[in-house]
């Protein structure tokens, strides 16, 4: 079945640094990439809508600044937390839409800020 | 999207069938009920999907009431390996963008 990657699985960062966070689909083109976050306990937050060439669409309260995405090919989405704070410790995770409407999701990446 | 409502938690017997309930009294005409799963700091995994008529494959079954009003999401012969978060969502058509996820049902099978 299709496969979604996310590169790291996790990462520490010292506050005020940027962390970039890498989305693939390995088997299949992605038209569109989506971005999600979740604190402990808590349902899964949409972030933003990432399409294949053009500007992402943030949520409404996702600083598309500090959240910062690009989807330069159509197996690649990354997402980068810039100027990290321990607030935007979470679980990320991105999903991907192959041709036939399918929707996968990667496997997450715990982001810890210190 | 149409809001559905779940239980918060359920738990089941290991080798009996779960049956997971979900309200989506606002559904409208064109919107698919789906179903995911989140076990422990994975990401969702896709189950089962449908519109009006019942679904089975090979992870479970989804009956869907003739109304549309609610479903249920039924695991056959639940195993330790299905505790999780189950996520019932309504969505407008296959190839629609957004999956908003609400609160889910955390399902917790015991031996």
């Amino acid at each position: 079945g299709a496969v979604v990657s996310q590169h790291p699985s996790w990462v520490i960062c010292k506050s005020g640094t940027s962390v970039k966070i890498e989305c693939r689909s390995l088997d299949f083109q992605a038209t569109t990439m989506f971005w999600y976050r979740q604190f402990p306990k808590q349902s899964l937050m949409l972030m933003a809508t990432s399409n294949e060439g053009s500007k992402a669409t943030y949520e409404q309260g996702v600083e598309k600044d500090k959240f910062l995405i690009n989807h330069a090919s159509l197996t690649l989405s990354t997402l980068t937390v810039t100027s990290a704070h321990p607030e935007d410790s979470s679980f990320y995770i991105c999903s991907a839409t192959d041709p036939q409407g399918g929707r996968y999701f990667g496997p997450g990446t715990r982001l810890t800020v210190t | 999207d149409a809001k559905t409502t779940q239980p918060t938690s359920m738990d089941c017997a290991e080798g009996r069938a779960a049956n997971l309930p979900c309200n989506h009294s606002t559904i409208s005409g064109n919107e698919y009920v789906y179903w995911y799963r989140q076990i422990h700091s994975q990401g969702p995994q896709y189950i089962i999907h449908g519109l009006k008529n019942n679904e089975t494959n090979e992870m479970a079954s989804l009956i869907i009431t003739e109304d549309r009003k609610s479903s249920t999401l039924i695991l056959p012969h639940a195993t330790l390996r299905d505790t999780a978060v189950y996520y019932c969502i309504v969505r407008v058509g296959v190839n629609t963008d957004k999956l908003i996820f609400g609160t889910g049902t955390r399902l917790q099978v015991f031996p």
